[in-house]
């Protein structure tokens, strides 16, 4: 089974710092996302990579980068945390290939104060 | 407005009762997911459909291509099926997706 791994599950930080959020999968998959799930707004993506050091803007990604230097892993960065980043963060990951599916990690709820 | 529309946002059902959640879309697009979302926050991926109908045991889904409509139903529901269930469409490029909000399910026992 693929296995998506988010480092932490909750996360409680201040205004100004610079947060990490680490995905790792398992798969060899080429692609993988970060989202954002916010109550009555669903699943919004940030950022996603399709290749090693190769990153794409999602639909929200001010405030926030992404650094992907092994294939198993992409980093979320939030370089100056606020309040209004205070979510759920969602990591995924899917193989190339037309009928692939998303697997996704079990989520980290960051608090930012 | 959202490519993806979901009905209902939220849902309460005594056990064993059946139950359909509906997704609308309004892109063009490769294939449609079906999310199972525990309180937990992880997310499973049951169905990935591109044209009618897929089976797992109680859980049925559907599309309509021409109508982009799709449906998930739950058969004898049961308190271990409540959840958030969330429709994403794949867009024509692959790796666009568009996400509804989301149902909210409850079953009661």
């Amino acid at each position: 089974d693929v296995k998506v791994t988010q480092s932490s599950r909750y996360l409680v930080k201040r205004t100004g710092e610079k947060v990490f959020l680490e995905c790792v999968q398992d798969m060899d998959h080429e692609n993988m996302f970060w989202y954002r799930q916010d109550p009555g707004l669903g699943l919004r993506l940030i950022y996603f990579s399709y290749d090693v050091k190769m990153k794409e803007k999602g639909d929200i990604p001010e405030g926030y980068s992404v650094s992907r230097e092994k294939k198993e892993r992409f980093s979320l960065i939030l370089e100056s945390a606020s309040t209004n980043q205070t979510s759920m963060y969602l990591c995924a990951s899917r193989g190339t290939g037309y009928f692939y599916g998303y697997t996704f990690g079990s989520g980290t709820r960051l608090t930012v104060v | 407005k959202n490519e993806v529309e979901q009905s209902p946002q939220n849902l309460t059902a005594q056990e064993g009762e059946f139950i359909t959640i509906n997704c609308s879309y309004s892109v063009g697009i490769s294939a449609l997911h079906w999310l199972q979302q525990h309180p937990g926050g992880g997310i499973v991926s049951l169905f990935m459909l591109s044209s009618g109908k897929k089976k797992h045991g109680r859980l049925i889904a559907t599309i309509n291509i021409q109508e982009k409509h799709s449906s998930l139903h739950i058969t004898a529901s049961h308190p271990r099926d409540s959840a958030v269930y969330i429709c994403a469409a794949r867009g024509n490029t692959g790796n666009q997706f568009y996400f509804g909000t989301g149902t909210s399910l409850t079953v009661i026992p």
